[in-house]
């Protein structure tokens, strides 16, 4: 079965508003990342937080990360329009830099 | 952005055609990735690369080769295509990950639809 699965779901918010969006997974990891995706693009970057940190922060992003539940959960803070996107959590779920994808969460950032 | 060019970033083909799509890095990033992304699947692995000529499989190789002559190149060749693989493809680069992970850099994906 697939590492790095997020509760699909499609969030539809209000511009100003915190939007947050979870991922589960189901072995050990090393690390688990954050993407973004635009309609029609490929995936962006957003953040990395590695096993033995709890929470981590990149500018109006905020990533917990436990362990323990095997999840991990992303918020963006004071939402904008142009945050309207796809976001999927990956995890190193077979080594050598290989990544194991989640099915994504849509938000929807209403001006 | 990475430079990562995928072409083409459009295709449709008929069922049992051989088609190859090419990856093109500037970054002289060892590491290059086939991914495809399906909804309802998000991204899944095809075939990775750690160096030139150093390929191996992913989570869903089968029907389709890579290659990887160069460092920049990263072919995904699908020998006789099956409608089962239309898909948005999408190649992605890494530094090398050494001792932790390393973000992965994606191109814009190469849409295909065999018919």
């Amino acid at each position: 079965s697939q590492q790095g699965e997020e509760d699909p779901q499609a969030l539809s918010i209000q511009e100003g508003e915190n939007a947050t969006m979870n991922c589960s997974y189901k072995t050990s990891i090393n690390n688990l990342q954050w993407y973004r995706q635009n309609s029609g693009r490929g995936l962006v970057h957003l953040i990395l937080i590695r096993s033995n940190e709890r929470e981590k922060h990149s500018g109006r992003l905020r990533v917990t990360l436990d362990t323990s539940k095997k999840s991990s959960s992303l918020l963006i803070t004071a939402s904008r329009a142009a945050d309207t996107a796809s976001y999927f959590c990956a995890t190193d779920a077979w080594g050598n830099n290989r990544l194991a994808f989640g099915k994504g969460n849509q938000v929807v950032v209403i001006p | 952005d990475a430079g990562i060019t995928q072409s083409p970033r459009h295709k449709v083909t008929e069922t049992g055609t051989p088609v190859t799509l090419r990856c093109h890095q500037t970054e002289n990033h060892r590491y290059m990735y086939w991914y495809r992304q399906d909804p309802g699947h998000g991204l899944r692995l095809i075939h990775y690369s750690y160096g030139v000529k150093d390929t191996d499989k992913g989570e869903v190789s089968d029907g389709y080769s890579v290659s990887r002559s160069k460092t920049e190149d990263f072919l995904l060749t699908l020998e006789s295509a099956t409608s089962s693989q239309t898909s948005v493809y999408f190649c992605a680069i890494s530094e090398e990950p050494g001792t932790g992970l390393q973000p992965q850099h994606f191109g814009d994906g190469t849409r295909l639809s065999i018919l």
